[in-house]
């Protein structure tokens, strides 16, 4: 079945530093690929997505791209703030239309 | 326009006993996903409705059980509960069973 694997957590950063989560997948068929937030005492928000191969999703200075031939699509961001703190969850959805999702990445980010 | 509402936002149950919590889906949204999260892991999905069907299930025992009504709010009912139901659970709605899924906070449920 679909799996998704992301980079163990803790991460702690200092601001302004380069931000790099790893998340890997396993599906068939052609799915889409999400990476979603979750802020302390809040649910999911979408951060950012990407429907096909090489697609890039981009939202509030974080980038991710869908690579199918490393079945990857790794979060990345130039430099983080403290409101970055949260929890980021990658996720896929396939043919059977549910989310699947990893288990998620807790980031803080240090002043 | 109002966002996904769930309640209550905790509650604390015995084990055996049954539970319900409740979604109200975004405007226009016809379709309602259901979650469990728990503590340290990513969400599981549990079922999802869609015009007032099941569209689809996940790997839960029967005991986890759902409804969705004409306004496309929904029920997420658990019977029999377990201590391993203690867990986040989280409701999406989206406008089609493969569009943009926007989660509503939760309901915090401690079985004891």
């Amino acid at each position: 079945g679909d799996s998704v694997t992301q980079m163990e957590g803790p991460v702690t950063l200092s601001e302004e530093a380069f931000l790099t989560i790893n998340c890997t997948y396993t599906a068939t068929g052609y799915p889409s690929l999400f990476w979603y937030v979750q802020y302390p005492g809040e649910g999911l928000q979408l951060l950012l997505k990407a429907t096909k191969a090489d697609d890039k999703g981009s939202n509030k200075g974080f980038e991710a791209t869908y690579r199918k031939e490393t079945t990857s699509f790794h979060l990345e961001k130039g430099s983080v703030q403290v409101s970055d703190s949260a929890v980021y969850f990658c996720a896929l959805r396939g043919g059977n239309e549910k989310l699947t999702f990893g288990t998620g990445t807790r980031l803080t980010i240090i002043p | 326009e109002t966002g996904v509402t769930q309640s209550p936002t905790h509650l604390i149950k015995t084990r055996g006993q049954q539970v319900t919590l409740r979604c109200s889906s975004q405007s226009g949204h016809n379709t309602v996903s259901w979650y469990q999260q728990a503590l340290g892991q990513g969400p599981q999905f549990i079922f999802q409705y869609y015009r007032e069907e099941e569209n689809g299930r996940g790997n839960f025992p029967p005991r986890f059980s759902g409804l969705q009504f004409p306004n496309y709010s929904s029920e997420l009912n658990v019977n029999a509960l377990e201590l391993d139901d203690s867990a986040l659970y989280l409701c999406a709605s989206s406008s089609g069973p493969r569009d943009e899924a926007f989660f509503g906070q939760g309901t915090r449920l401690t079985v004891v």
